[in-house]
């Protein structure tokens, strides 16, 4: 069964604190995505990344940065935490699209989610 | 900009069909998905449309129409269990690659 592992389910930080969220996934997909869920906002996309090393910002990245080291990590770190970024977060994975190539290919993959509280 | 519109909120009683719509205005367009989300869960797959048309999966179909920008996700034989939040997504492209844009989900109350 392919897995999409976030290593904290429940976090608390200090407001300032350099926080670390971890996503592993099983599969060897080549993309990996980090979303924050807001009620009354939805899924919100903060970076992605195609391939080890690199990145891509998404919608909402202002205050975050993201490592991919290894093809099965993806790393988000909240630099200097704020309250603002009290949220869930929702890393997700798939198999690589190149623009106009159709099909499924397996669709995307989410975690369970880290409930981060920033206080 | 990338833009994705449903509707808030729709309630329904067991056994009825409800048809959740969801219209969009974005780049690249490359696929559309419904995804089901329950309370404190991660969202799980339902559908993919890429194609013009119906595709039909048990209790669960959805239809797309690329020219008006139009999808709806349609439940029948409503259970109690269908109370969630169904999500919207659209897979834009850009030179690098694919990502999924999300709506703001739908919360369907199915009630006795």
């Amino acid at each position: 069964d392919v897995k999409v592992t976030q290593s904290s389910r429940y976090l608390v930080k200090r407001t300032g604190e350099k926080v670390f969220l971890e996503c592993v996934q099983d599969m060897d997909h080549e993309n990996m995505f980090w979303y924050r869920q807001d009620p009354g906002l939805g899924l919100r996309l903060i970076y992605f990344s195609y391939d080890v090393k690199m990145k891509e910002k998404g919608d909402i990245p202002e205050g975050y940065s993201v490592s991919r080291e290894k093809k099965e990590r993806f790393s988000l770190i909240l630099e200097s935490a704020s309250t603002n970024q009290t949220s869930m977060y929702l890393c997700a994975s798939s198999l690589w699209i190149r623009p106009g190539q159709g099909g499924l290919v397996h669709g995307y993959t989410f975690g369970s989610g880290t409930r981060l509280t920033v206080v | 900009g990338q833009n994705i519109d449903q509707p808030t909120e729709m309630t329904a009683t067991e056994g009825a069909i409800v048809q959740i719509n969801c219209t969009y205005q974005t780049s690249g367009f490359n696929g559309l998905f419904w995804y089901q989300q329950h309370a404190g869960e991660a969202p799980t797959f339902l559908s993919y449309n890429v194609l013009d048309g119906l595709e039909e999966k048990g209790r669960f179909s959805s239809f797309l129409s690329r020219s008006k920008g139009y999808s709806y996700l349609l439940l029948k034989e409503l259970q109690m269990k269908d109370s969630a939040s169904y999500l919207c997504a659209v897979r834009v492209a850009n030179q690098a690659g694919t990502a999924l844009i999300f709506g703001k989900g739908t919360t369907l109350s199915v009630s006795s």
